[in-house]
């Protein structure tokens, strides 16, 4: 398995509440990505980075933040989550064209 | 539009028969086809990669199959059990790394 990891893989907040979801990859990839997936539908580009201090909004708008100050990390942010939040976020990483997906955090706003 | 669709969206078959899920695409321009396996509450994980010259590839008891010209694809289990029970997702990148995905076949293997 692809070492790219995410945590947490469950989470359960209040409305308001500011979170940051982890990912980090030992690969030494440049190019990190995060993606939004709903039950039964595709996955869609929130933002991704090719590099440290290069971060860009992906296809699907997205309130959440992202940083990429090192190579290994690339955390995303929620000021003030929402329910329409509620989703899975699933970061992935890649070399060429392969692709490495981490296990995703499920996030639930209440 | 670029756009991936997939079909059947969901499919049920006994453990040990064969089934073949498909892959109709319209991005372009195309750089390759791949198939992603999914299990509930994991990442994708990769099955084949597929560039334009390349009409089938195999992995195990996964064979796809790519049609350029119909842009269409498709992903053949043989022998299926109990654990390939998974969404299985078609994407297709149309260059610099921009993947379209499809929306995945569900498949459920019964004993």
């Amino acid at each position: 398995e692809a070492d790219i990891y995410q945590t947490p893989r469950y989470l359960v907040i209040g409305t308001g509440k500011k979170i940051t979801l982890e990912c980090s990859q030992t690969m030494g990839h440049d190019k990190m990505y995060w993606y939004q997936q709903d039950p039964g539908m595709e996955l869609h580009l929130i933002h991704y980075s090719y590099g440290v201090n290069s971060t860009e909004k992906g296809d699907l708008s997205s309130e959440s933040t992202v940083s990429r100050i090192r190579t290994e990390h690339f955390p995303l942010t929620l000021e003030s989550a929402r329910p329409s939040h509620t989703s899975q976020y699933l970061c992935a990483s890649s070399e060429w064209r392969f692709f490495h997906f981490g296990n995703g955090t499920r996030l639930t706003v209440t | 539009k670029n756009q991936v669709e997939q079909s059947p969206q969901s499919l049920i078959i006994l453990e040990g028969k064969n089934c073949t899920l498909q892959c109709n695409y319209t991005v372009s321009p195309f750089s390759n086809l791949r198939w992603y396996k999914q299990d509930t509450g994991r990442g994708p994980v990769s099955l084949t990669i597929m560039t334009f010259s390349e009409n089938t590839k195999s992995n195990g008891r996964y064979t796809a199959t790519l049609d350029a010209d119909t842009k269409q694809s498709s992903l053949h289990i043989t022998a299926s059990q109990l654990s390939d029970s998974a969404s299985y997702i078609c994407v297709v990148e149309g260059g610099a790394n921009n993947l379209f995905f499809g929306t995945g076949t569900r498949l459920t293997v019964i004993p």
